[in-house]
Parts: structure tokens; C-alpha cells; sequence
């Protein structure tokens, strides 16, 4: 079975600074993908970045990067430069290669504060 | 910019009474998904569509919910009869390659009173 951890439940961070959220999963497959998802209050989650596990390099996707250690089952969420509009619950989510069904973690509510 | 479409919004039910929801995917998009969001929590998937056919429904509770895709564009997911523990977003989501992610709904917040 595959489980995401999501160990910080609450975080704030001033606007234009920069802050990681941590994502922890456990699964014995070799193959799959790591995803970040952005919810914000009230509206539809939105793809934030993906990134394969089979790519060592880290994903990047403008302000957003992620730091990928596949040994440690570790895929922690870099925002930099924080914005107002950044102010949403995260959820970090696996899937494996050969299926198309999202695990879930149970999310980090992130607020920007001006 | 092309969204996944979900109706209603918000509904407050009865115990008891029935209750469906319904989702538009993205044109092209043979892939749907329903997910249930109990607040606090991540979503969990409850089935997945490719086209018309159920592809796993294995977490679906079929003593009471049921979901359809008959002509392999719009789906509904029905609730009869609903109970309290219900009380959650129902999320619709669609893709072409999932690997590369979903397009989610805006969801449907039930209330079971």
C-alpha cells in the first residue's frame, strides 16, 4: 500500500520570503510520480508541480521547486518569494506508473501574511 | 481556459433521503474520477471511468452510492440513502494522461443533517 505523510498540518510565512513544505511517502514500487496539488479556500485544486521518480533532476516550476531524495522517500515543496495568492492548502500525492489513481496526503494549510 | 464543471455547489440533505451530484469533464478527457474529501483529510478515490466502463470502484461503498457514465462524457454519483458520516466534498476530476495529472472540479460540499 502506498501512504503520504504530511507532518506539518499549519504553516505561515511573510510575504516575499520563502518557505519548504515536507512531503514524506512509503511505497515499494521503483517507478512513479510525485505530485504537488494547491487548493485554495473555496476553489478547485490546481496542479502546482509534477515530478518523476525516474529523473533525478529536481522539478521546477517558476517560484515553485521541489527537492527529490528517492532513497529517503522524501518530496518537499520550496516556495519562493511568497505571495498573497499563494495562501491555500497543499496536498502532496504519488502515483505509480503503471496505475492513474492519486494518493493523498492529508495536506499543509499555508498562509501568506502581508 | 477548459474546467471540469460540477453541480451543485453545496447541498444540505436529510439522513435517509437521496442525493446526486453531477460532472461535466474536459471535452477529449476519457478518464473520470470521483473523490471523496472528508474535512481534514486528503482525498480518497471512490471510482474511476475510462469512457463509459467502470475501471475501479473498489473503494466505492455499493451498498448505498452508485456511479455512472453511460455515454461515456457525463457522470453522476448517487447517494441513497445518505448518512451522517457522508458529510464531505465530493471531488470530479478528468485526464487525458494521467500521469501527468488531473483537471479537478470545484467539488460538492454535502451536508448530511
Amino acid at each position: 500500500a502506498q501512504t503520504v505523510t504530511q507532518s506539518q498540518p499549519e504553516m505561515s510565512v511573510q510575504e516575499a520570503e520563502t518557505v519548504t513544505l515536507s512531503c514524506t511517502y512509503d511505497t515499494s514500487e521503483n517507478n512513479y510520480y510525485l505530485f504537488w496539488y494547491k487548493q485554495p479556500p473555496s476553489r478547485q485544486m490546481i496542479l502546482v508541480i509534477r515530478q518523476e521518480a525516474y529523473k533525478q533532476q529536481n522539478a521546477t516550476e517558476n517560484r515553485f521547486s521541489v527537492n527529490f531524495q528517492k532513497a529517503a522517500k522524501s518530496f518537499s515543496l520550496k516556495i519562493s518569494d511568497s505571495q498573497l495568492g499563494d495562501t491555500a492548502m497543499y496536498f502532496c500525492a504519488f502515483m505509480k506508473h503503471t496505475g492513474n489513481q492519486f494518493y493523498f496526503g492529508t495536506g499543509t494549510s499555508l498562509t501568506v501574511i502581508p | 481556459e477548459a474546467e471540469v464543471a460540477q453541480s451543485p455547489r453545496y447541498k444540505i440533505t436529510e439522513k435517509s433521503q437521496a442525493v446526486a451530484f453531477w460532472c461535466d469533464p474536459i471535452s477529449g478527457h476519457a478518464t473520470l474520477y470521483w473523490y471523496r474529501q472528508i474535512l481534514g483529510q486528503g482525498p480518497e478515490l471512490l471510482v474511476q471511468f475510462q469512457d463509459e466502463s467502470v475501471v475501479d470502484d473498489s473503494q466505492l461503498p455499493k451498498d448505498r452510492f452508485s456511479a455512472e457514465r453511460l455515454k461515456g462524457v457525463d457522470s453522476t454519483l448517487k447517494i441513497q440513502p445518505a448518512e451522517l458520516g457522508d458529510s464531505a466534498m465530493y471531488l470530479c476530476a478528468s485526464s487525458f494522461e494521467p500521469n501527468y495529472g488531473y483537471t479537478f472540479g470545484s467539488g460538492t460540499r454535502l451536508t448530511v443533517v
